[in-house]
């Protein structure tokens, strides 16, 4: 089994629609939790952390779930803009990345 | 521009040759790691440092890859006896210990 597993997509959606992505680890003491963007030919990009209580930064939110192992981010109202792949990070000791989701939001 | 910086950014060799990378990291970044990334899939880990201090190694790395990072501050990445194989972008990044990761824009390799 992979450290950490997303579904790698494509998610394609219209714009104004909610999507969500998941991200399961294999590693329960993992400590720290992110989600990541990457545009095309780009590096990552700290997107934002996940907290144990879950929290919000705008249409973004993410959330952790410990007994299942797993983390989630929830785009509302998707952008055009936000058309990239999303990479969940997740630090026992060191940062590994999933294999990461695509998303294409279409006008 | 204080980011982390890479070099050199794209680099063609045949098989068989050795490369080395450098990855200069934000000054203050205790932290510093090295990923590879082929199209289509995400960072994958190949080591990291704390300070000077390799302190994890991927299973997944053969001997043929080592990085050092002398004096705490900048790093290097070399790759022995190339295969076609190792053709892809390497990452380096740099944190304050296990917080956000800063992204250098990597160095692309193609081994012909």
């Amino acid at each position: 089994r992979k450290e950490v597993e997303q579904d790698p997509g494509p998610f394609n959606v219209p714009e104004g629609a909610t999507v969500a992505f998941n991200c399961t680890y294999s590693n329960s003491a993992s400590q720290s939790f992110f989600w990541y963007r990457q545009d095309c030919r780009k590096e990552p990009k700290l997107l934002m952390s996940v907290y144990s209580s879950g929290n919000e930064d705008g249409r973004f939110t993410a959330q952790l779930n410990r007994a299942s192992q797993y983390i989630s981010l929830l785009i509302r109202d998707s952008k055009l803009s936000d058309s990239a792949t999303y990479l969940c990070v997740v630090n026992p000791n060191d940062m590994r990345f999933g294999a990461g989701t695509r998303l294409t939001v279409k006008p | 521009d204080t980011g982390v910086s890479q070099d050199p950014r794209h680099k063609i060799t045949k098989r068989g040759q050795n490369v080395t990378f450098r990855c200069d990291p934000i000054s203050e970044h205790n932290r510093l790691y090295w990923y590879r990334q082929t199209l289509g899939q995400g960072p994958e880990f190949l080591t990291y440092f704390q300070n000077e201090a390799q302190l994890e190694k991927s299973r997944l790395l053969s001997d043929r890859f080592s990085a050092e990072r002398p004096k705490g501050s900048f790093s290097t990445l070399e790759i022995q006896r190339t295969e076609q194989g190792d053709s892809a972008m390497y990452l380096c990044a740099s944190s304050i210990a296990a917080l956000e990761l800063f992204f250098g824009e990597g160095s692309r390799l193609t081994v012909l």
